[in-house]
C-alpha cells in the first residue's frame, strides 16, 4: 500500500532554511505519471499548496513561495526533499506531503503523510 | 494566485443536505475540470473526498457529491450525519503545474 512519511527539523531559527524530507513506499518516484507534493497548514488555518514534483524531474511551485522553494527528488532512496530558505514565524505550520492521484493535467492528492510540525522561533 | 473563495462555515441538521460553494477564476476552477475537495477532522490529516469535479474515491459515501458552474465548484453533503462535521477545502489545478486551494469551511451539524 502506499504510505508516505515527513521527517525534519522540529524547531528552526528565523532566517535559517527548513529542509524537510518525504520517504515513500507503495509506488516509485520514477514510474510514469508519478507525482509528489508539499502543502502545509499553519496552526488553525486553512492547507497551502507549495510544491509538486513530478517522475520526470519536472517541477511546480506556489507563486507566492517561489523564490524561497526548492523540491528535489532521489529515486533509489524512495524520498522527496522540500527546502524552504529565510525561514520566518509565519512559516510555522504542519508540513505534508502527499502522493498525487490522476495523470496529466489531473492532480488530486489520494495519499497524504501524517505531517511534521515546524515552529519558526528563536 | 489567490486562494479560492470558499464561506468560512456553514451548517445543517441531521439528514438535512449543505452545500460548500468555491469560487475561483478562469484561470484555476473555470478553467479545468480538476477540483478536488478534501475533509479534514481537528487534529487529522486530509482525507479525499472528491476528484475531478464529480469523482468518489472507493469508500466515499455516496451521500457526497461534487459539481461545477463556471468558476464555481460545489460539494454537497446530503443526509448530513454527526460525523460529517469537520473542515472541507477545495484544490483546483492552475496550470503551469500550479495547484490552489480554497481558504476552507468548517461545517457544523446542528
Amino acid at each position: 500500500q502506499i504510505t508516505l512519511k515527513e521527517s525534519g527539523p522540529t524547531l528552526v531559527n528565523p532566517t535559517q532554511t527548513l529542509t524537510l524530507t518525504c520517504t515513500v513506499s507503495g509506488f516509485s518516484l520514477g514510474a510514469s505519471g508519478v507525482a509528489v507534493g508539499w502543502i502545509r497548514q499553519p496552526p488553525g488555518k486553512a492547507l497551502e499548496w507549495l510544491a509538486l514534483i513530478y517522475w520526470d524531474d519536472d517541477k511546480g511551485y506556489s507563486p507566492s513561495l517561489r523564490r524561497r522553494l526548492t523540491i528535489s527528488k532521489d529515486t533509489s532512496k524512495n524520498q522527496v526533499v522540500l527546502s524552504l530558505t529565510n525561514m520566518d514565524p509565519v512559516d510555522t505550520a504542519t508540513y505534508y506531503c502527499a502522493h498525487r492521484g490522476g495523470s496529466g493535467w489531473s492532480h488530486y492528492f489520494d495519499y497524504w503523510g501524517q505531517g511534521a510540525l515546524v515552529t519558526v522561533s528563536s | 494566485q489567490s486562494a479560492l473563495t470558499q464561506p468560512r462555515s456553514v451548517s445543517g441538521s441531521p439528514g438535512q443536505s449543505v452545500t460548500i460553494s468555491c469560487t475561483g477564476t478562469s484561470s484555476d476552477v473555470g478553467g479545468y475540470d480538476y477540483v478536488s475537495w478534501y475533509q479534514q477532522h481537528p487534529g487529522k490529516t486530509p482525507k479525499l473526498m472528491i476528484y475531478e469535479v464529480t469523482e468518489r474515491p472507493s469508500g466515499v459515501p455516496g451521500r457526497f457529491s461534487g459539481s461545477k458552474s463556471g468558476n464555481t465548484a460545489s460539494l454537497t453533503i446530503s443526509g448530513l450525519q454527526a460525523d460529517d462535521e469537520a473542515d472541507y477545502y477545495c484544490c483546483s489545478y492552475a496550470g503551469s503545474y500550479t495547484l490552489v486551494f480554497g481558504g476552507g469551511t468548517k461545517l457544523t451539524v446542528l
